[in-house]
């Protein structure tokens, strides 16, 4: 009965791959959000859809894609994968756009 | 344009020792103010928040927090720390916006990490 899942939690590929990351909550939130935290802990939010509507799209690369299928679904494509890429990603959920976020275990990518 | 800035990359503190945590913020406009930890290889979990009323603000754990607007601080504090506090700890605003302008958009601070010896 996870809040918010990711999925899968560890995920190493290669430079030039395309790879994707999951995301759901059964909070019933419509509120969904990407973060992305650096080798040194700093955490940056990179998307985040109201009502499955783009509502942030933080001058990330267009490598990265979000899709929101549902409310409760989130996904991260990320295409031509870089060694930079490597990272911790974070999903996140609220109910509306005021309050505390709910965070997902993270998916440790790492580009080799 | 805002940002966050935790003052102390890491504090070791003695178990049963009080501890603060410092934050100031930097914004033009009202924010909503956060404190988040994260535990080893774990997501973030909210230890309390500020939206607005009381500037003394109590989360979970026994840690509680004071909104002060004129120093645009929120810092984080606990009376006795336990080994198990032991953890990366987060500030984050979120601006505050008027009619439907909210983004719900959290900017963290680099975090402090929190050590506590026995």
């Amino acid at each position: 009965d996870t809040a918010v899942s990711q999925t899968p939690k560890y995920l190493v590929t290669q430079m030039g791959n395309d790879k994707s990351i999951k995301c759901e909550q059964n909070l019933g939130h419509d509120t969904m959000y990407w973060y992305k935290q650096d080798s040194k802990k700093f955490l940056k939010i990179m998307f985040s859809y109201n009502n499955k509507e783009l509502i942030i799209n933080e001058t990330v690369p267009n490598r990265f894609s979000p899709k929101s299928p549902d409310k409760a679904h989130l996904n991260l494509h990320i295409n031509s994968l870089e060694l930079g890429d490597s990272a911790v990603y974070f999903c996140a959920s609220s109910q509306g756009l005021v309050g505390e976020q709910y965070f997902g275990p993270g998916t440790r990518l790492t580009v080799t | 344009a805002q940002s966050v800035t935790q003052l102390d990359s890491q504090v070791p503190v003695f178990e049963e020792a009080p501890v603060e945590l410092r934050c100031n913020y930097s914004s033009s406009v009202s924010v909503y103010l956060f404190w988040y930890v994260q535990y080893p290889n774990q997501g973030l979990q909210l230890l309390l928040k500020y939206l607005s009323g009381s500037t003394l603000v109590k989360g979970i754990n026994g840690f509680e927090a004071e909104f002060n607007k004129s120093q645009t601080s929120f810092h984080l504090r606990k009376p006795s720390v336990h080994i198990s506090d032991t953890a990366e700890y987060f500030c984050a605003v979120s601006v505050k916006q008027h009619g439907s302008g909210n983004t719900g958009k959290l900017i963290f601070g680099q975090g402090t990490t929190l050590q506590v010896k026995p």
